[in-house]
């Protein structure tokens, strides 16, 4: 299958810091990925998402200056949250669009394990 | 855009019971609806699918059919295991194009908690 990883699984930070989570594809090449935010026993919500090569798209809401998102290369993209607070505390999940799934066919979104965000 | 109501939890059963956990959605058009789960300290999975009316998507003993009529896709299992203890997302993809690529943004329900007792 496909798989997707993420670095760190989890980090500690200081308030007023940044912190870069990176999203990597590790056996297909994602020209899409999307990043989530999920709160504790709640759903996940879609922040933003992240095309290869050019900007991110983000969805209503989202701070594109705090949540800051590079998607260099086909296998990866990283989420950099900037000068953090405790509020961004959070679970940061990505997934990556697998383009030989295609449309309406299997499961075109591969989900990484997550990054655990706590901001002291 | 979608929205996708599933069933408030936690869901406690005892092993070999029967599951239920409801879903509805609205969308514009027919979205693909799905069904996630996650294990504890894992990533979600794709547990099954239904891409149109009637379909009835299937895997490791749980189903569930998509109903247009009432815009449901409630997730079902005969008999559980304390193994299926986990979080369960029911979500809605409809398709986006940018660049001549389509791919789904997925819209997630607020997900279930199961626990399954011995």
């Amino acid at each position: 299958g496909a798989v997707v990883s993420q670095h760190p699984s989890w980090v500690i930070c200081k308030s007023g810091t940044s912190v870069k989570i990176e999203c990597r594809s590790l056996d297909f090449q994602a020209t899409t990925m999307f990043w989530y935010r999920q709160f504790p026993k709640q759903s996940l919500m879609l922040m933003a998402t992240s095309n290869e090569g050019s900007k991110a798209t983000y969805e209503q809401g989202v701070e594109k200056d705090k949540f800051l998102i590079n998607h260099a290369s086909l296998t990866l993209s990283t989420l950099t949250v900037t000068s953090a607070h405790p509020e961004d505390s959070s679970f940061y999940i990505c997934s990556a669009h697998h383009p030989l799934q295609g449309v309406r066919k299997d499961n075109e979104q591969f989900f990484g394990p997550g990054t655990r965000l706590t901001v002291l | 855009g979608n929205s996708v109501t599933q069933m408030e939890g936690p869901v406690t059963l005892s092993e070999e019971a029967f599951l239920t956990i409801n879903c509805t959605y609205t969308a514009t058009g027919y979205p693909s609806l799905f069904w996630y789960v996650q294990y504890p300290g894992e990533g979600l999975q794709l547990l099954l699918k239904a891409t149109k009316a009637d379909d009835k998507g299937s895997n490791k003993g749980f189903e569930a059919t998509y109903r247009k009529e009432t815009t449901s896709f409630h997730l079902e299992k005969g008999s559980v295991q304390v193994s299926d203890s986990a979080v369960y997302f029911c979500a809605a993809r409809t398709l986006t194009n940018a660049g001549g690529t389509s791919y789904g943004k997925l819209t997630f329900g607020q997900g279930t908690i199961l626990t399954v007792h011995p």
